[in-house]
């Protein structure tokens, strides 16, 4: 049981948006930055998003991140066949004072 | 490119040890925490703790400590994850990832299966 919640799966077509939920609760998302991470099918972990809403070097703005209260959401648009993956939310939790991770999402573009 | 690399996939028997390493490239090892992350077949990801790189202080999250410990060698740039007394649901694999700002990961190694049997 992932102490963040994400929807275990999205699908969409290619070119439309789609968004996946991070739910958590005050003692992690709602006093600390999110951050999403792609996870492409037998390759590691990618950062999409960092501080919740800032997109590294390299990463298109097709790619967005919000924050509000306890929960996170991870924007895509513009779909292609290339964006099917895991998606992972992460943050730290003040009350375990441990890095939390979502269960992941798995995006598919229909 | 900024890179972590680290070492081949390792089949161990139950209660042997493995060490997996993490080297890092073109980027000043020392500015940088290195941080573990487990990912067991067909499961999210998990946090393992992490290692100050400057003053080789590791921190273990919840229900990793005991078996696993972080070690360095700054001379070679490499960071290393040992695991002891090796269980059959210690399968997984195993990541090192580049600590950026606030608990965020930008750099990954590319991942070391690890399997128990």
């Amino acid at each position: 049981q992932s102490v963040l919640t994400q929807p275990p799966s999205v699908s969409a077509a290619p070119g439309q948006k789609v968004t996946i939920s991070c739910s958590g609760s005050s003692s992690n998302i709602g006093n600390n930055y999110v951050s999403w991470y792609q996870q492409l099918p037998g390759t590691a972990p990618k950062l999409l998003i960092y501080d919740s809403n800032k997109r590294p070097s390299g990463i298109p703005d097709r790619f967005s991140g919000s924050k509000s209260g306890t929960s996170a959401t991870l924007g895509i648009t513009g779909l292609q066949t290339g964006d099917e993956a895991d998606y992972y939310c992460g943050t730290w939790d003040s009350s375990l004072s441990d890095v939390v991770f979502g269960g992941g999402t798995k995006l598919t573009v229909l | 490119q900024v890179q972590l690399v680290q070492s081949g996939s390792e089949l161990k028997k139950p209660g042997a040890s493995v060490k997996v390493s993490c080297k890092a490239s073109r980027y000043t090892f020392t500015d940088y925490a290195i941080n573990w992350v487990r990912q067991a077949p067909g499961q999210g990801l998990e946090w393992m703790g992490w290692i100050n790189v400057n003053t080789g202080n590791p921190t273990y999250a919840q229900g990793f400590t005991g078996r696993f410990v972080f070690s360095l060698d700054t001379s070679v740039g490499t960071a290393y994850l040992q695991i002891s007394s090796l269980k059959a649901e210690d399968t997984a694999v195993y990541y090192c990832a580049r600590g950026a700002v606030h608990y965020s990961f930008d750099i990954w190694g590319q991942g070391t299966m690890v399997t128990v049997s």
